[in-house]
């Protein structure tokens, strides 16, 4: 059983570059989540798809930040113009909103460092 | 807003011995749900326990219990004969089905051989 997957894992870029990242969930998982987790804190909620459709967006999304799931499988996650705040861990997570236990399963993450 | 707090930063204990950890919590909802999950270092954070807040009856697995107390928005995690393996941050979390999640500032547990 595949678990969740993410790209890449370490990320290291200049202040003012773009970035991208990816995310495969658990492959018959229809929802998928995107967290940001800074160190020694809780994960904070970005945003989440069902299907291909975006159905909430956090206000910590600013308009740097865009997240897309084109054909309801993975999901990319892209930073403009990065910023030094946006070090931080990304998390991805996905779940099947048919599930009654509504347990998210969770990615390794996707660190970034903005120097 | 949902707000989850977890006001013990780090807490230790002896291997083979018994800690809880604590988690609070404040919604205007009546049916969600409650997580603990845990985060290993460098390693993917992995579901311990739920619970319904419709279940009076507080959830077990394993060595791993909460104590649910929906007037009090109190849920705190017990764990029993704690193992070198149970050292990681815990987080508590709330969500109302298969939306958001919300997590605490989350609990380091250390383990003490």
């Amino acid at each position: 059983d595949t678990g969740v997957s993410q790209d890449p894992r370490h990320k290291i870029t200049k202040r003012g570059q773009n970035v991208t990242f990816r995310c495969d969930p658990i492959s018959e998982h229809n929802r998928l989540y995107w967290y940001r987790q800074t160190l020694g804190q809780g994960p904070e909620f970005l945003t989440y798809f069902q299907n291909e459709a975006q159905l909430e967006k956090s206000r910590l999304l600013s308009d740097r930040f865009s997240a897309e799931r084109p054909k309801g499988s993975f999901s990319t996650l892209e930073i403009q113009r990065t910023e030094q705040g946006d070090s931080a861990m990304y998390l991805c997570a996905s779940s099947h909103d048919r599930d009654p236990t509504y347990e998210q399963y969770f990615g390794p993450g996707t660190r970034l460092t903005v120097t | 807003a949902q707000t989850v707090t977890q006001s013990q930063p780090e807490m230790s204990v002896q291997e083979a011995e018994t800690v809880t950890l604590s988690c609070t919590y404040d919604t205007s909802e009546s049916d969600y749900y409650l997580f603990w999950y845990k985060q290993p270092p460098s390693r993917q954070m992995i579901l311990v326990i739920r619970q319904e807040a419709y279940k009076q009856q507080n959830a077990t697995e394993n060595r791993f219990s909460v104590n649910f107390q929906k007037a009090a928005k109190s849920f705190s995690l017990k764990i029993s004969d704690s193992q070198l393996g149970d050292a990681a941050m815990y987080f508590c979390a709330y969500s109302e089905g298969a939306q958001k999640l919300v997590f605490g500032q989350g609990t380091r547990l250390t383990i003490n051989p």
